[in-house]
């Protein structure tokens, strides 16, 4: 089946460093791939997206790359703050006949002040 | 728009007894339903899919005959976990795809979080 691996598990980085999660995917077919912030006891929140028809796709101080050939995604904060702070998925689509989302393990993310 | 409400928030039981949480897509019709389950600091896992007015679809591994799900409506899907112990406390999530139109993406609800006692 689908499966999604994310590293780091853990990132602390410098107030205005920039912080970089790399994901990986096994589903040749996948061709959406969104990633998501979850706060403690919340629903995951739709931070970026992007699509296997693009290479990278950038939202302010959010960018997601994609290499489709290497099956793999990366997530790209510049400029961290404080607030940025919490666990950050990536998923995959699986491109069964459900189309269901494959999360990967997750980072939690320390932006120290 | 595109809003998933999932009820209850939070819920305790004792364990043996069965609890029920529900998902209303309350602005659009949602004819598949996803189900996750997460514990503490770990991630999403997928627990089975609902489809309106048919049979759901069980991942690897997950008890199809104690978590009962129930997909009777295009806006409503319901997960019971039946006989509950302590190990099926956890943070259980529902989530449904979105049309085109509605920006093609995935839609989550609130989450509820079980502790069984």
């Amino acid at each position: 089946g689908e499966n999604v691996e994310q590293h780091p598990s853990t990132l602390s980085v410098q107030e205005g460093d920039s912080a970089v999660i790399k994901c990986t995917y096994s589903d040749s077919a996948s061709n959406y791939f969104p990633w998501y912030k979850q706060e403690l006891g919340k629903r995951p929140q739709l931070i970026i997206d992007i699509r296997s028809n693009v290479g990278e796709k950038k939202d302010q101080r959010i960018a997601v790359t994609l290499n489709k050939t290497a099956k793999h995604f990366s997530l790209h904060i510049t400029e961290t703050q404080p607030e940025d702070s919490a666990v950050y998925f990536c998923a995959a689509l699986w491109m069964d006949s459900s189309y269901k989302l494959i999360f990967g393990s997750g980072t939690r993310l320390l932006v120290r002040p | 728009g595109a809003v998933v409400s999932q009820h209850p928030s939070r819920v305790i039981c004792k364990s043996g007894t069965s609890v029920k949480i529900e998902c209303r897509s309350l602005d659009f019709q949602a004819t598949t339903m996803f189900w996750y389950r997460q514990f503490p600091k770990q991630s999403l896992m997928l627990m089975a899919t609902s489809n309106e007015g048919s049979k759901a679809t069980y991942e690897q591994g997950v008890e199809k005959d104690k978590f009962l799900i129930n997909h009777a409506s295009l806006t409503l899907s319901t997960l019971t976990v039946t006989s509950a112990h302590p190990e099926d406390s956890s943070f259980y999530i529902c989530s449904a795809r979105l049309s085109r139109d509605r920006g093609d993406g995935y839609t989550f609800g609130s989450g509820t979080r079980l502790t069984v006692v």
